[in-house]
């Protein structure tokens, strides 16, 4: 089945803990972006990749970081996550960057920094 | 650069109603334009796509005409069901021509409940 997963789902940590949020997808997909959700503001890109150790910023980079050392894999990195980071994050990848057919979406993790 | 509005929400409707949700976008170009439906708990699954001026993108009943002339997309679907409650999601995708070519920009999300 063609997917994109993510993990964990749930995190609930402290304030300067780093994380790692894990993302794959199993359709050789070359582009793969990483979105933040907040209610009123709709989905912002963080950093997407076009293709493996190509990366380059979104909206909102600031406080994160990703490499994308295999085709399928693309973590996403919160090295001293802050509270304002609390937010529900997506993954998601496509054909190429300039597909006009769909973006696949993972399943979200909802991320709550204390 | 690019953006995209969606009329404000939530909308809430009886079962068979008639739905319309507004989306209005500013870009350069000839973006790509695409409704996105979260159900609860869920990621983003595609609804409906157009690719240029004049298509109309239909799926589930639900049907969007990519209008040029007044930069807008929006939604309707005739007969509403409950399990089309969801949050809806517009979004362009930026032409070629530039450093975000292939960037998908979305709207606010709208939230839609229907009731039986």
């Amino acid at each position: 089945e063609a997917q994109v997963t993510q993990n964990p789902r749930y995190l609930i940590t402290v304030t300067g803990k780093k994380l790692t949020v894990t993302c794959s997808q199993n359709m050789n997909h070359e582009y793969m972006s990483w979105y933040r959700q907040d209610p009123g503001l709709g989905l912002r890109q963080i950093y997407y990749s076009m293709n493996v150790e190509v990366t380059d910023k979104g909206d909102v980079p600031e406080g994160y970081k990703v490499s994308r050392k295999e085709k399928r894999n693309f973590p996403l990195i919160l090295e001293s996550p802050s509270p304002n980071q609390t937010s529900l994050y997506f993954c998601a990848s496509s054909l190429s960057r300039g597909s006009v057919n769909e973006q696949f979406f993972g399943p979200g993790t909802r991320l709550t920094v204390l | 650069g690019n953006s995209v509005t969606q009329m404000e929400g939530p909308v809430t409707l009886s079962e068979e109603a008639f739905l319309t949700i507004n989306c209005t976008y500013t870009a350069t170009g000839y973006p790509s334009l695409f409704w996105y439906v979260q159900y609860p708990g869920e990621g983003l699954q595609l609804l409906l796509k157009a690719t240029k001026a004049d298509d109309k993108g239909s799926n589930k009943g639900f049907e969007a005409t990519y209008r040029k002339e007044t930069t807008s997309f929006h939604l309707e679907k005739g007969s509403v069901q409950v399990s089309d409650s969801a949050v809806y999601f517009c979004a362009l995708r930026t032409p070629p021509g530039g450093t975000s070519y292939g960037k998908l920009t979305f709207g606010q999300g709208t939230i839609l409940t229907v009731h039986p």
